[in-house]
């Protein structure tokens, strides 16, 4: 089985742009997590779809968006660029998500850098 | 908001010694999964616990989940050079969808 893919895994934008990446997931898996990382704050959680709805949020504003296709591939967007956003983003993909007992599968992620 | 602390926050090694890593969380999990990314790399899973006071081990890695629920550990005995790395535990609260990361602990291993 293929594993998870993220597009693209390099990304320079400047402040005050709109950026959108891009997360397939493992085939058969319908939840689909994105979370930020960065050296001072950790890994944090952006929000999960399952099955095209997003069924939990993080903490982050609402600049911060994300979608699901009927495919289970999906999109994240941030708009209105801050410097602070610059980050390793990362989605994991699993079967069903959350609170059964699933495993997390995390693609290689995309490295955001504002400037 | 629920937290996940993890200590230490670094651990530097000599090849061959053990190490612990401690997982606290401030509200009771319904399970907790363990995961290690390598220097560059992206979190792959370890392992999940999902009863109270579970043991499990995969050859020299032994985790455990507290009683409460609320902590766990990852002891790697006689550690090697592969085992370098940062480790995370995530947990899941009940009628959560979504996974509360530790703040990880850093592990080098001195040859």
């Amino acid at each position: 089985k293929a594993g998870v893919t993220q597009t693209p895994r390099y990304l320079i934008k400047t402040r005050g742009q709109q950026v959108t990446l891009s997360c397939s997931p493992i085939s058969g898996h319908r939840s689909v997590s994105w979370y930020q990382q960065t050296p001072g704050q950790g890994l944090q959680f952006l929000f999960e779809y399952f099955s095209e709805t997003q069924r939990n949020k993080g903490n982050f504003p609402g600049r911060f968006s994300g979608r699901q296709f009927s495919n289970s591939r999906s999109e994240m967007n941030v708009s209105t660029l801050e410097l602070g956003d610059s980050a390793l983003y990362l989605c994991a993909s699993s079967f069903a998500g959350g609170i059964n007992t699933d495993t997390q599968y995390f693609g290689p992620g995309t490295r955001l850098t504002v400037l | 908001g629920q937290q996940v602390m993890q200590i230490p926050q670094y651990q530097h090694v000599q090849e061959g010694e053990d190490f612990t890593t401690y997982c606290n969380s401030s509200t009771t999990l319904s399970n907790i999964q363990w995961y290690k990314q390598r220097p560059g790399g992206h979190p792959v899973f370890l392992i999940q616990l999902v009863k109270s006071g579970e043991v499990k081990k995969q050859k020299r890695l032994t985790f455990q989940f507290g009683e409460a629920k609320k902590n766990s550990s990852l002891h790697i005995t006689a550690t090697q050079t592969t085992d370098v790395g940062t480790y995370f535990c995530a947990g899941t609260t009940s009628g959560t969808y979504k996974y509360i990361f530790g703040t990880g602990t850093r592990l080098k291993v001195l040859a």
